[in-house]
């Protein structure tokens, strides 16, 4: 089976920086992917990482450790706006699906 | 970026309609669609992969009698939700992508509420 675990709620102020963490277990791998999800809208896609390493894209970027199961999100400079849902999604080599963890809902205040 | 538009947004039906749900892919080829449902304070739940030409593959617990789908070109598929009752009221997503390692891209998503 799968299991893929993050962090129910997060809060952090505006202008500082957070990491949201996720880890997985599945067979299968082919790439992790991070999506944003506003209340009532749907995921957009953020990041992905396939090989172990950082991928930055402005002030979003995430890691992956294949090894370790493990994976984070880093926001740096934090807007108001970034207060959303976080979803990591494993990628299933064999089907190309996403299992999606329960989101990290994280609240940037003032 | 890739774009994919869902349509309708939201419906408001009695319970016993059937509902369609469109999905289609405006700048790139679609070979594969994900249909997802999402509860309230929930995660997305994979229901059923749509490849254009063959029948959609349905996760287990889905019915494929009640979740139709259809993949008729790269471009759309659909989702019909037959005879629908007030517990299949919920946010329905779909996803494309143009190839097996880019990203899923989703639609809008369409609100469903059965009364």
């Amino acid at each position: 089976g799968q299991n893929i675990d993050q962090p129910t709620e997060m809060t952090a102020t505006e202008g500082a920086i957070v990491q949201i963490n996720c880890t997985y277990q599945t067979s299968g791998f082919n790439g992790l992917f991070w999506y944003q999800q506003h209340a009532g809208e749907a995921p957009t896609f953020l990041s992905y990482n396939v090989l172990d390493g950082l991928e930055e894209k402005g002030r979003f970027s995430s890691f992956l450790s294949r090894s370790k199961g493990y994976s984070y999100l880093l926001l740096k400079e934090l807007q108001m706006k970034d207060s959303a849902s976080y979803l990591c999604a494993v990628r299933k080599s064999n089907t190309g699906k996403l299992i999606f963890g329960q989101g990290t809902t994280l609240q940037v205040k003032p | 970026g890739a774009v994919v538009s869902q349509h309708p947004s939201r419906v408001i039906c009695k319970s016993g309609t059937s509902v369609k749900i469109e999905c289609r892919s405006l700048d790139f080829q679609a070979t594969t669609m994900f249909w997802y449902r999402q509860f309230p304070k929930q995660s997305l739940m994979l229901m059923a992969t749509s490849n254009e030409g063959s029948k959609a593959t349905y996760e287990q617990g889905v019915e494929k009698d009640k979740f139709l789908i259809n993949h008729a070109s790269l471009t759309l598929s659909t989702l019909t939700v037959t005879s629908a009752h007030p517990e299949d009221s919920s946010f329905y997503i779909c996803s494309a992508r143009w190839a097996g390692n880019q990203p899923q891209h989703f639609g809008d998503g369409t609100r469903l509420s059965i009364l």
